[in-house]
């Protein structure tokens, strides 16, 4: 069964640096999402993306990220200065748009990104 | 500020017995809502969805939905020890956004 895939599978990186978390949605989906999870925390929606482009974005989501589909079939999301409270699991999450699953979004393993 | 909220639990019920899962949420607008399974550390997993006024069943799983109540709950029914894990409800749809907005979760705990 396809599924979301997303690498690395646990990133470690100092404050201040660069990130790019990736993912490879389902091949057939149109929509794109990252959300990020803190640790005992609630998710939280990040970024939608569709059509090449931001459809929606949450106040979290701010000049510091930025979310790219390089090859169109990875999807990435950067985060150019990490800071400490950046850490947290992100996931990937894709769905077609269309047809039976339209309202199921499907999600990838996560990464978790812990910044030192 | 859209809200959903969720006694974050541990709920702990025997194995064989119902299970009940509770949410509210704050934005009328909302128009669909979504119950995700949860295991420790890994991503969620789309139980159910519901977007009528009433009850929605899938196999052991029943959705209900009250929006005068602004309401969401899912029972499960024979739980299982396999069913231990964390429940969120999501409420999406208003003002045309398709963006979820999850609780906190309901932390579930099936003893055999």
């Amino acid at each position: 069964e396809p599924e979301v895939t997303q690498t690395p599978s646990h990133q470690v990186t100092q404050m201040g640096q660069e990130v790019i978390l990736r993912c490879v949605p389902i091949s057939n989906h149109l929509y794109f999402y990252w959300y990020r999870q803190i640790l005992g925390q609630k998710v939280e929606f990040l970024v939608s993306f569709y059509n090449n482009e931001i459809s929606e974005k949450s106040e979290i989501f701010d000049d510091q990220f930025s979310v790219e589909r390089p090859d169109g079939s990875n999807f990435t999301l950067k985060i150019r200065s990490t800071k400490l409270e950046d850490s947290a699991m992100y996931f990937c999450a894709s769905h077609p748009g269309r047809g039976r699953s339209y309202n199921e979004q499907f999600f990838g393993p996560g990464t978790r990104l812990t910044v030192l | 500020q859209k809200e959903v909220e969720q006694n974050s639990g541990p709920l702990s019920v025997p194995e064989g017995a119902i299970a009940s899962l509770n949410c509210t949420y704050s934005d009328r607008g909302s128009q669909s809502f979504f119950w995700y399974r949860q295991y420790s550390g890994k991503s969620p997993e789309l139980i159910m969805f519901i977007y009528s006024n009433g009850d929605k069943e899938d196999g052991r799983f029943t959705a209900q939905l009250n929006k005068a109540s602004q309401y969401v709950s899912l029972l499960i029914r024979d739980s299982q020890p396999s069913d231990s894990a964390t429940y969120l409800c999501a409420g999406r749809g208003s003002g045309g956004s398709y963006i979820p907005t999850f609780g906190r979760g309901t932390s579930l705990i099936v003893h055999p």
